[in-house]
């Protein structure tokens, strides 16, 4: 049980486009789904909280409107990576929770590089 | 600022051996505590939870807290080569949110 997926796993892109990842709970329902964002040799970032139904909370610092989050239902969320430049580049991992008080289960990541 | 220290590695333990890893935190009113285990170049995979001060055992795991002393540690026994990986200490604050330490490598010398 627990698990969590992403699509897509790698995605290279031109600088300038945008690109959208999916995070999926397949066997529970998550009331909140978190972002965050991972460069190399270094920990985890959280980037954004994800409730669904409502609008997302950003960490200090995270342009809401380059990182676009849609949690539209309790299985579903998006990152949309709007306008991506290179310094966008890094290992993007989402996590679900069925509830606050319960852990947090990650998907496997999406890599993105851009050109 | 939330601050979670993990012992620098990396930590290099000979095959069947126990790998000693440590974790202190600065939020005081942290209640729960997580392990994850990263792989390089993977997502980070729960192993342990604990909320309650004390030992916690799971296979070959050992999680202890001492909330008092803002103090959680992980014991890995019998340690075998596939748990080379990162260590990720993770306390969850009042607000839900997890923070997480630089992790600690640990290698398992076969």
């Amino acid at each position: 049980g627990a698990v969590v997926s992403q699509h897509p796993s790698r995605v290279i892109c031109k600088s300038g486009t945008s690109v959208k990842i999916e995070c999926r709970s397949l066997d529970f329902q998550a009331t909140t789904m978190f972002w965050y964002r991972q460069f190399p040799k270094q920990s985890l970032m959280l980037m954004a909280t994800s409730n669904e139904g409502s609008k997302a909370t950003y960490e200090q610092g995270v342009e809401k409107d380059k990182f676009l989050i849609n949690h539209a239902s309790l299985t579903l969320s998006t990152l949309t990576v709007t306008s991506a430049h290179p310094e966008d580049s890094s290992f993007y991992i989402c996590s679900a929770t069925p509830g606050l008080y319960n852990e947090q289960f990650f998907g496997p990541g999406t890599r993105l590089t851009v050109l | 600022q939330k601050e979670v220290e993990q012992n620098s590695g990396p930590l290099s333990v000979p095959e069947g051996a126990i790998a000693s890893l440590n974790c202190t935190y600065s939020d005081r009113v942290s209640q729960s505590f997580f392990w994850y285990r990263q792989y390089s170049g993977k997502s980070p995979e729960l192993i342990m939870s604990i909320y309650s001060n004390g030992d916690k055992e799971d296979g070959r795991f050992t999680a202890q807290l001492n909330k008092a002393s803002q103090y959680v540690s992980l014991l890995i026994r019998d340690s075998q080569p596939s748990d080379s990986a990162t260590y990720l200490c993770a306390p969850k604050g009042n607000d839900y949110k997890l923070s997480f330490g630089a992790g600690t490598t640990v290698t398992v010398r076969a």
